[in-house]
């Protein structure tokens, strides 16, 4: 089956605790993001990916980071935590074919106390 | 910064009525306008898509219209089913190598039996 997982889909944690959260994708899709999603905001991309190796800022990146170093995966990490990142993270990836059917994961909910 | 927002964040509809979702949009200078639906718990899923150099586009049961003219983006779901309540989000594509994605903050959508 076609899709985009998330891990953990639930993650309480405290401030300053070092967090990944693991998109993967099993469509062989070039492209990849994160978005967060807030009450009042709607989505917000984090940081995308283009391709393996090639990452860039989105609209909120601060206090993230991401790497590629293959394909399927796309990792979002927060160095430090802090209660402002607490939110539902969506990862997202589409074929460069498709330009606008993205697919979305099922969501991550973090809390940062 | 520019912006994709919705005129009603909630719309309650019976169930074999017809739904319209509207969307205005600001940046004149998007080429794609996208449409996806959330249901609670899951990621944003694709619906349907418009090039903005059209003006309907139609899918299974949905219809998207784009005026360009007041800047105006709606869904029109047909006979609306209790499986499609859910939060639809419009969003737009500013182009350019990121084919960003800025989401508007989403209408609830309710279907009463």
């Amino acid at each position: 089956e076609a899709q985009v997982t998330q891990n953990p889909r639930y993650l309480i944690t405290v401030t300053g605790k070092k967090l990944t959260v693991t998109c993967s994708q099993n469509m062989n899709h070039e492209y990849m993001s994160w978005y967060r999603q807030d009450p009042g905001l709607g989505l917000r991309q984090i940081y995308y990916s283009m391709n393996v190796e090639v990452t860039d800022k989105g609209d909120v990146p601060e206090g993230y980071k991401v790497s590629r170093k293959e394909k399927r995966n796309f990792p979002l990490i927060l160095e430090s935590p802090s209660p402002n990142q607490t939110s539902l993270y969506f990862c997202a990836s589409r074929s460069r074919a498709t330009r606008h059917e993205q697919f979305f994961g099922p969501g991550t909910r973090l809390t940062v106390l | 910064g520019e912006s994709v927002g919705l005129h009603l964040p909630t719309l309650s509809v019976q169930e074999g009525d017809n739904s319209i979702i509207n969307c205005a949009y600001s940046n004149s200078a998007s080429d794609y306008f996208i449409w996806y639906k959330q249901e609670s718990g899951k990621g944003p899923q694709f619906i349907i898509d418009i090039r903005s150099n059209m003006d309907k586009r139609q899918g299974q049961r949905v219809t998207v219209l784009l005026n360009k003219t007041v800047k105006h983006l709606s869904l029109q779901i047909a006979a609306t089913q209790p499986g499609d309540s859910a939060v639809y989000f419009c969003a737009e594509n500013s182009g350019g190598s990121n084919y960003k994605l800025t989401f508007g903050k989403g209408t609830l959508l309710t279907v009463n039996p």
